[in-house]
C-alpha cells in the first residue's frame, strides 16, 4: 500500500492530453513540493517534474505539473507513442521521516 | 548530466549479506544526500533509505531498519548500502538517488543494480 495514491492506469489516443493525478497528505504533499518520475519499461526512473512544476532540462513543455491542497497533477499534451511508461510521484513525508511515493499510473497511448 | 552509477547487486541466499555501492559524477557527492530506493520484479518503488550529505543523519524504512546500513565516504566519493540478513522478499532492484536538498525528495536516479535473494 503506497503512501501516496495514484490512479493504476489511463489511457489516451496520439494527440490528445492527459491528466494525472496523485493524492497525499499534509505531511507530505500538503507541506512539501512533488516530484514526478518517467519509467520506461526496462529502465531507471527519470526526473520530470520537479518542485511541483518546474522541469529538468532537456524535458519537453508538453509535460507540466500543478499541486494544490493535498493533491498534485502531471499534464501530458500531444500524446506520442512514446510517452508510453509508468509514471510515478513521489516526496519526503516530513512528519514520517520517510521517502514516498505513489503505486504509479500505467500510461497506454492507443 | 548529474550521473549515478550502482554496482554491487548479484546472488545471495536468505539469511546472507551484500553491499552495494554507488559512484557519481558531474555534481559534487559531499554536498548531496542520498537515498536507495528499490523496485521489486513487476511493482512499483519503494523506498529503503536515505543519507545526509555528511553522514550525520540516516533515516530507513521499516522493512530494512536494522538489516540495512546506508553509509558514505566523502573521500572516495562513494554511497553503500550494506544488507544482512537478506530476505526472498529483498529481492529487486536497487536505485542509487540524489536527495534534493530543498525538499528531501528524490531527484536524479542511477540506472539500478539486481538483487536476487534466492535459495
Amino acid at each position: 500500500q503506497s503512501v501516496l495514491t495514484q490512479p493504476p492506469s489511463v489511457s489516451a489516443a496520439p494527440g490528445q492530453k492527459v491528466t494525472l493525478s496523485c493524492s497525499g497528505t499534509t505531511s507530505n504533499i500538503g507541506n512539501n513540493r512533488v516530484f514526478w518520475y518517467q519509467q520506461v519499461s526496462g529502465k531507471a526512473p527519470k526526473l520530470l517534474i520537479f518542485d511541483n512544476d518546474k522541469r529538468p532540462s532537456g524535458i519537453p513543455d508538453r509535460f507540466s505539473g500543478s499541486k494544490s491542497g493535498t493533491s498534485a497533477t502531471l499534464d501530458i499534451t500531444g500524446l506520442r507513442t512514446g510517452d508510453e511508461a509508468d509514471y510515478y510521484c513521489g516526496t519526503w513525508d516530513i512528519s514520517l521521516n520517510i521517502g514516498v511515493f505513489g503505486g504509479g499510473t500505467k500510461l497506454t497511448v492507443l | 548530466q548529474v550521473q549515478l552509477v550502482e554496482s554491487g547487486g548479484g546472488v545471495a541466499r536468505p539469511g546472507g549479506s551484500l553491499r552495494l555501492s554507488c559512484s557519481v559524477s558531474r555534481f559534487s557527492f559531499s554536498a548531496y544526500g542520498f537515498h536507495w530506493v528499490r523496485q521489486a520484479p513487476g511493482k512499483g518503488l519503494d523506498w529503503v533509505a536515505l543519507i545526509w550529505y555528511d553522514g550525520s543523519k540516516k533515516y530507513y524504512s521499516d522493512s530494512v531498519e536494522g538489516r540495512f546500513n546506508i553509509s558514505r565516504d566523502n573521500s572516495k566519493e562513494t554511497l553503500y548500502l550494506e544488507m544482512n540478513t537478506l530476505r526472498v522478499e529483498d529481492t529487486a532492484i536497487y536505485y542509487c538517488a540524489r536527495r534534493d536538498p530543498y525538499s528531501g525528495a528524490v531527484d536524479y536516479w542511477g540506472q539500478g543494480t539486481l538483487v536476487t535473494v534466492s535459495s
